[in-house]
């Protein structure tokens, strides 16, 4: 499936560095998520957009910090991330909230 | 706490052997519940399952839903080295939007 794009897919950075990941879904759909997926632990849903409009943030530390600027693209802006935010980070979209949701390939980041 | 398990955490096979993965769950306000598959980078979708009792089919995988006993598997039948991958569940809940609560997922590994 290549309907979600995500960019970069490798990213390293220091812990005072500002970052983003971007990502974009083809697919018309109207909800759109960020996920983090740590070595061997379930993946964590981090935020949630519904018509460009935040429906949910999950306690994310706020040195994550989401941006839908429309339907179809969703940014995550990093900034003074710790070692520990090292993960794959996936971004995922559905036609609703409702329905099932199309993932991604994830960047992987790697923070030193 | 809303919470998905899995199991096992891990399993290798031989080719053409028969496999059923485990997903427990309790959440509050049930609605669905997700099986994905995730090979490198992307989950992608196998099946949705919101109806107890009715399987559900694609090709050699199936899944059944029973939400008395709150769990879920999923069966592979004459696997091949190409089901290798990490097999995730996940469940929705009503009136929490898009939020998936994932299971920490089961790694299969089919030899050949």
């Amino acid at each position: 499936e290549t309907g979600v794009t995500q960019t970069p897919r490798h990213l390293v950075m220091g812990m005072t560095n500002k970052k983003s990941l971007k990502c974009e879904q083809h697919l018309g759909h109207n909800a759109m998520y960020w996920y983090k997926q740590s070595a061997k632990k379930p993946l964590e849903l981090m935020f949630v957009y519904n018509f460009k409009e935040q429906t949910e943030n999950n306690s994310v530390p706020s040195r994550f910090s989401p941006e839908c600027p429309n339907s179809s693209h969703l940014f995550l802006h990093l900034h003074t991330l710790q070692p520990e935010d090292s993960a794959l980070y996936l971004c995922a979209s559905s036609q609703d909230e409702a329905r099932r949701q199309y993932f991604g390939p994830g960047t992987r980041l790697t923070v030193l | 706490e809303d919470k998905v398990v899995q199991s096992p955490l891990s399993l290798v096979v031989h080719e053409g052997d028969t496999v059923t993965l485990n997903c427990s769950y309790e959440v509050t306000n049930f609605r669905s519940l997700l099986w994905y598959k995730q090979e490198k980078k992307a989950p992608t979708f196998l099946f949705m399952l919101t109806s107890s009792g009715i399987e559900k089919k694609s090709g050699r995988l199936s899944s059944i839903l029973d939400k008395k006993e709150l769990f879920s598997i999923l069966n592979i039948t004459a696997t091949q080295t190409g089901d290798s991958a990490v097999y995730l569940c996940a469940a929705t809940i009503y009136n929490q939007g898009g939020k998936l609560i994932f299971g920490q997922g089961t790694e299969l590994s089919v030899k050949p």
